[in-house]
């Protein structure tokens, strides 16, 4: 089974300080996503990476950003949290491949105050 | 943006009904087509898949998929309790391996 492991489930921190999301995953995927998902809005992607040290934007790259500087890892940073990055975020991993489908993390629901 | 499109319901169905979910997408590119089950706190799981035009059954769930109209939808026969989630659609980007989501559609089934 796909494993994809997000370091924290629950994590609450204060406006401006920096905070870092932690995912690995243990089969070997070449790519890694991450989304973040708010009542309404659905999931929206943030960043993604195919390869080790590549990433690229998604649809909502602002007040972020990311690290994968190995195959199996993939951080997201909020440089400066704010409140409107209150949010559950989800990690996925997938091969390569148009038919590839995305196997998600547990999740880190994050409050920031 | 690309965008995939689901009622959000709440869909009510009693325990034993077929339930009908239905999703259609924009981008006429698309050609990988997936439904997630997300129970409430949860991330997405994966229960379905379909590539093709026509109709791919895995047990107790169908996936049917028109291109020409751009449409997507989700059987599950039987329903149960126990399927009660939120089901979202997902299409695969047509540039790239990351996925657009629709907003999920509220399953209840009742006893």
């Amino acid at each position: 089974d796909v494993k994809v492991t997000q370091s924290s489930r629950y994590l609450v921190k204060r406006t401006g300080e920096k905070v870092f999301l932690e995912c690995v995953q243990d089969m070997d995927h070449e790519n890694m996503f991450w989304y973040r998902q708010d009542p309404g809005l659905g999931l929206r992607l943030i960043y993604f990476s195919y390869d080790v040290k590549m990433k690229e934007k998604g649809d909502i790259p602002e007040g972020y950003s990311v690290s994968r500087e190995k195959k199996e890892r993939f951080s997201l940073i909020l440089e400066s949290a704010s409140t409107n990055q209150t949010s559950m975020y989800l990690c996925a991993s997938s091969f390569t491949g148009s038919r590839a489908p995305l196997h998600f993390g547990n999740g880190t629901r994050l409050t920031v105050t | 943006q690309k965008e995939v499109e689901q009622n959000s319901g709440p869909l009510s169905v009693p325990e034993g009904a077929i339930a009908s979910l239905n999703c259609t997408y924009s981008d006429r590119g698309s050609q990988s087509f997936f439904w997630y089950r997300q129970y409430s706190g949860k991330s997405p799981e994966l229960i379905m898949f379909i590539y093709s035009n026509g109709d791919k059954e895995d047990g107790r769930f169908t996936a049917q998929l028109n291109k020409a109209s751009q449409y997507v939808s989700l059987l599950i026969r039987d329903s149960q309790p126990s399927d009660s989630a939120t089901y979202l659609c997902a299409v695969n980007r047509n540039s790239g391996y990351a996925l657009n989501f629709g907003k999920g559609t509220s399953l209840l089934v009742t006893p």
